[in-house]
Protein backbone atom coordinates (compact mmCIF):
# COMPACT_ATOMS: atom_id res chain seq x y z
CA UNK A 1 0.00 0.00 0.00
CA UNK A 2 0.75 3.33 -0.05
CA UNK A 3 3.79 4.62 2.68
CA UNK A 4 2.95 8.43 3.81
CA UNK A 5 6.22 9.75 5.87
CA UNK A 6 6.98 13.37 7.14
CA UNK A 7 10.07 14.50 8.12
CA UNK A 8 11.09 15.89 10.76
CA UNK A 9 9.85 13.54 13.49
CA UNK A 10 10.04 16.04 15.92
CA UNK A 11 11.03 19.98 15.93
CA UNK A 12 11.56 22.46 18.78
CA UNK A 13 11.97 25.84 18.15
CA UNK A 14 11.78 29.21 19.85
CA UNK A 15 8.64 31.47 19.59
CA UNK A 16 9.29 33.65 16.56
CA UNK A 17 11.45 30.98 13.98
CA UNK A 18 10.22 29.71 10.83
CA UNK A 19 10.03 25.66 10.15
CA UNK A 20 9.23 23.76 7.34
CA UNK A 21 7.84 20.10 6.97
CA UNK A 22 7.79 18.11 4.63
CA UNK A 23 5.21 14.79 3.18
CA UNK A 24 6.65 12.65 0.90
CA UNK A 25 4.23 9.82 -0.30
CA UNK A 26 5.02 6.94 -2.64
CA UNK A 27 2.04 6.77 -5.38
CA UNK A 28 -0.60 8.99 -7.09
CA UNK A 29 -2.86 10.62 -4.58
CA UNK A 30 -6.26 12.44 -5.76
CA UNK A 31 -6.34 14.58 -2.62
CA UNK A 32 -4.22 16.01 0.53
CA UNK A 33 -5.06 17.63 3.58
CA UNK A 34 -2.86 19.40 6.59
CA UNK A 35 -3.90 19.01 10.09
CA UNK A 36 -2.81 20.54 13.07
CA UNK A 37 -3.70 17.87 16.41
CA UNK A 38 -3.70 20.35 19.44
CA UNK A 39 -2.74 18.99 22.70
CA UNK A 40 -6.45 17.94 23.38
CA UNK A 41 -6.24 15.65 20.61
CA UNK A 42 -8.57 17.94 18.11
CA UNK A 43 -7.51 17.85 14.88
CA UNK A 44 -7.96 21.09 13.23
CA UNK A 45 -8.03 21.61 9.60
CA UNK A 46 -5.08 23.73 7.83
CA UNK A 47 -5.27 23.05 4.02
CA UNK A 48 -6.94 20.87 1.59
CA UNK A 49 -4.44 20.99 -1.55
CA UNK A 50 -3.91 18.57 -3.88
CA UNK A 51 -1.65 20.79 -5.84
CA UNK A 52 0.01 24.07 -6.30
CA UNK A 53 -0.06 26.57 -3.05
CA UNK A 54 -2.00 28.16 -0.76
CA UNK A 55 -1.65 30.58 2.42
CA UNK A 56 -3.53 31.42 5.08
CA UNK A 57 -1.95 33.85 7.64
CA UNK A 58 1.01 32.52 9.33
CA UNK A 59 1.20 29.26 7.15
CA UNK A 60 1.65 28.35 3.96
CA UNK A 61 1.57 24.56 1.81
CA UNK A 62 2.55 23.53 -1.77
CA UNK A 63 1.89 20.63 -2.95
CA UNK A 64 4.30 19.00 -5.87
CA UNK A 65 2.11 16.32 -6.79
CA UNK A 66 3.69 14.95 -9.96
CA UNK A 67 7.15 15.02 -7.74
CA UNK A 68 4.96 13.44 -4.72
CA UNK A 69 5.62 15.36 -1.96
CA UNK A 70 4.22 18.45 0.27
CA UNK A 71 5.32 21.33 2.29
CA UNK A 72 4.25 22.80 5.04
CA UNK A 73 5.59 26.23 6.17
CA UNK A 74 4.96 28.22 9.47
CA UNK A 75 6.21 31.59 9.56
CA UNK A 76 6.88 33.31 12.75
CA UNK A 77 5.64 30.28 15.16
CA UNK A 78 3.52 30.84 18.63
CA UNK A 79 3.36 29.10 21.57
CA UNK A 80 -0.55 28.04 20.13
CA UNK A 81 0.90 26.33 17.16
CA UNK A 82 2.45 23.27 19.05
CA UNK A 83 0.98 20.06 18.52
CA UNK A 84 1.47 17.53 15.90
CA UNK A 85 1.07 18.06 12.06
CA UNK A 86 -0.16 15.26 9.99
CA UNK A 87 -0.06 15.22 6.15
CA UNK A 88 -2.92 12.91 4.89
CA UNK A 89 -3.51 11.44 1.35
CA UNK A 90 -6.77 10.22 -0.12
CA UNK A 91 -6.88 7.62 -2.87
CA UNK A 92 -9.69 6.76 -5.49
CA UNK A 93 -11.95 5.86 -2.17
CA UNK A 94 -12.35 8.67 -0.04
CA UNK A 95 -10.06 7.16 2.46
CA UNK A 96 -7.57 9.13 4.48
CA UNK A 97 -4.43 7.58 5.15
CA UNK A 98 -2.05 9.17 7.51
CA UNK A 99 1.32 10.20 7.71
CA UNK A 100 3.79 9.43 10.90
CA UNK A 101 3.18 13.05 12.21
CA UNK A 102 6.06 16.12 12.92
CA UNK A 103 5.84 16.67 17.07
CA UNK A 104 6.37 20.46 17.43
CA UNK A 105 6.88 22.60 20.39
CA UNK A 106 7.26 25.97 20.54
CA UNK A 107 8.94 27.30 23.61
CA UNK A 108 8.37 31.72 25.07
CA UNK B 1 -17.02 22.47 6.61
CA UNK B 2 -19.14 20.35 9.30
CA UNK B 3 -19.78 20.30 12.88
CA UNK B 4 -19.56 17.00 14.65
CA UNK B 5 -19.51 16.12 18.17
CA UNK B 6 -19.05 12.73 19.54
CA UNK B 7 -20.13 11.45 23.36
CA UNK B 8 -18.46 10.15 25.19
CA UNK B 9 -15.56 12.88 25.40
CA UNK B 10 -13.50 10.39 27.52
CA UNK B 11 -14.04 7.27 29.15
CA UNK B 12 -12.57 4.71 32.03
CA UNK B 13 -12.99 0.93 31.13
CA UNK B 14 -12.51 -1.96 32.70
CA UNK B 15 -11.52 -4.98 30.50
CA UNK B 16 -14.00 -7.52 28.96
CA UNK B 17 -16.54 -4.79 28.94
CA UNK B 18 -17.92 -2.90 25.79
CA UNK B 19 -17.99 0.69 25.54
CA UNK B 20 -20.49 2.27 22.62
CA UNK B 21 -19.36 5.73 20.96
CA UNK B 22 -22.07 8.03 19.44
CA UNK B 23 -21.28 10.61 16.75
CA UNK B 24 -23.80 13.14 15.15
CA UNK B 25 -22.53 15.42 12.33
CA UNK B 26 -24.36 18.75 11.37
CA UNK B 27 -25.70 17.96 7.86
CA UNK B 28 -26.75 14.78 6.42
CA UNK B 29 -23.64 12.82 4.71
CA UNK B 30 -23.15 9.52 2.38
CA UNK B 31 -20.16 8.21 3.91
CA UNK B 32 -18.94 8.29 8.10
CA UNK B 33 -15.50 6.95 8.80
CA UNK B 34 -14.45 5.65 11.99
CA UNK B 35 -10.44 6.00 12.85
CA UNK B 36 -8.14 5.10 15.62
CA UNK B 37 -5.34 6.68 17.17
CA UNK B 38 -3.33 4.83 19.68
CA UNK B 39 -0.86 6.80 22.37
CA UNK B 40 2.39 8.54 20.32
CA UNK B 41 0.76 7.36 16.73
CA UNK B 42 -0.65 8.48 13.34
CA UNK B 43 -4.39 7.83 13.06
CA UNK B 44 -5.84 4.46 11.43
CA UNK B 45 -8.97 4.02 9.39
CA UNK B 46 -11.30 1.42 11.49
CA UNK B 47 -13.66 1.42 8.86
CA UNK B 48 -16.32 2.78 6.80
CA UNK B 49 -20.16 3.49 7.19
CA UNK B 50 -23.03 4.25 4.83
CA UNK B 51 -26.42 4.10 5.50
CA UNK B 52 -28.60 1.39 5.03
CA UNK B 53 -25.84 -1.35 4.14
CA UNK B 54 -23.04 -3.02 6.28
CA UNK B 55 -19.81 -1.01 7.23
CA UNK B 56 -16.60 -1.73 5.33
CA UNK B 57 -13.92 -2.74 7.53
CA UNK B 58 -9.96 -2.15 7.00
CA UNK B 59 -7.57 -4.84 7.33
CA UNK B 60 -7.09 -5.77 11.04
CA UNK B 61 -10.54 -4.93 12.04
CA UNK B 62 -13.92 -7.16 12.28
CA UNK B 63 -17.34 -6.70 12.74
CA UNK B 64 -17.24 -8.84 16.11
CA UNK B 65 -14.83 -6.83 17.63
CA UNK B 66 -15.49 -3.20 16.24
CA UNK B 67 -19.64 -3.39 15.37
CA UNK B 68 -21.07 -0.41 13.74
CA UNK B 69 -24.35 1.06 13.16
CA UNK B 70 -25.42 3.97 10.98
CA UNK B 71 -29.32 4.24 11.59
CA UNK B 72 -29.34 7.38 9.41
CA UNK B 73 -27.37 10.11 7.28
CA UNK B 74 -26.14 12.11 10.30
CA UNK B 75 -25.60 9.84 13.38
CA UNK B 76 -23.21 6.69 13.74
CA UNK B 77 -22.12 4.32 16.62
CA UNK B 78 -18.81 2.60 17.24
CA UNK B 79 -18.78 -0.17 19.69
CA UNK B 80 -15.41 -1.40 20.87
CA UNK B 81 -15.97 -5.15 22.19
CA UNK B 82 -14.75 -7.30 24.94
CA UNK B 83 -12.23 -4.35 25.40
CA UNK B 84 -8.15 -5.35 26.95
CA UNK B 85 -5.84 -2.24 27.63
CA UNK B 86 -4.78 -2.52 23.73
CA UNK B 87 -7.64 -0.92 23.22
CA UNK B 88 -6.77 2.19 24.76
CA UNK B 89 -6.86 4.92 22.47
CA UNK B 90 -8.52 7.72 20.96
CA UNK B 91 -11.35 6.70 18.43
CA UNK B 92 -12.59 10.11 16.24
CA UNK B 93 -15.06 9.98 13.31
CA UNK B 94 -14.60 11.97 10.20
CA UNK B 95 -17.18 12.79 7.60
CA UNK B 96 -16.42 14.39 3.81
CA UNK B 97 -19.38 16.12 2.80
CA UNK B 98 -17.60 17.73 -0.01
CA UNK B 99 -13.44 16.64 -0.76
CA UNK B 100 -12.20 17.63 2.38
CA UNK B 101 -12.35 15.61 5.82
CA UNK B 102 -13.57 17.29 8.78
CA UNK B 103 -12.66 15.47 12.42
CA UNK B 104 -14.80 14.98 15.69
CA UNK B 105 -13.02 15.60 19.17
CA UNK B 106 -12.68 12.31 19.51
CA UNK B 107 -13.27 9.78 22.80
CA UNK B 108 -10.07 8.88 24.70
CA UNK B 109 -10.84 5.75 25.76
CA UNK B 110 -8.69 3.84 28.76
CA UNK B 111 -9.20 0.88 29.64
CA UNK B 112 -7.77 -0.74 33.15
Amino acid sequence: GIQVEQSPPDLILQEGANSTLRCNFSDSVNNLQWFHQNPWGQLINLFYIPSGTKQNGRLSATTVATERYSLLYISSSQTTDSGVYFCAVELDTDKLIFGTGTRLQVFP
Amino acid sequence: SAVISQKPSRDICQRGTSLTIQCQVDSQVTMMFWYRQQPGQSLTLIATANQGSEATYESGFVIDKFPISRPNLTFSTLTVSNMSPEDSSIYLCSVEPRNEQFFGPGTRLTVL
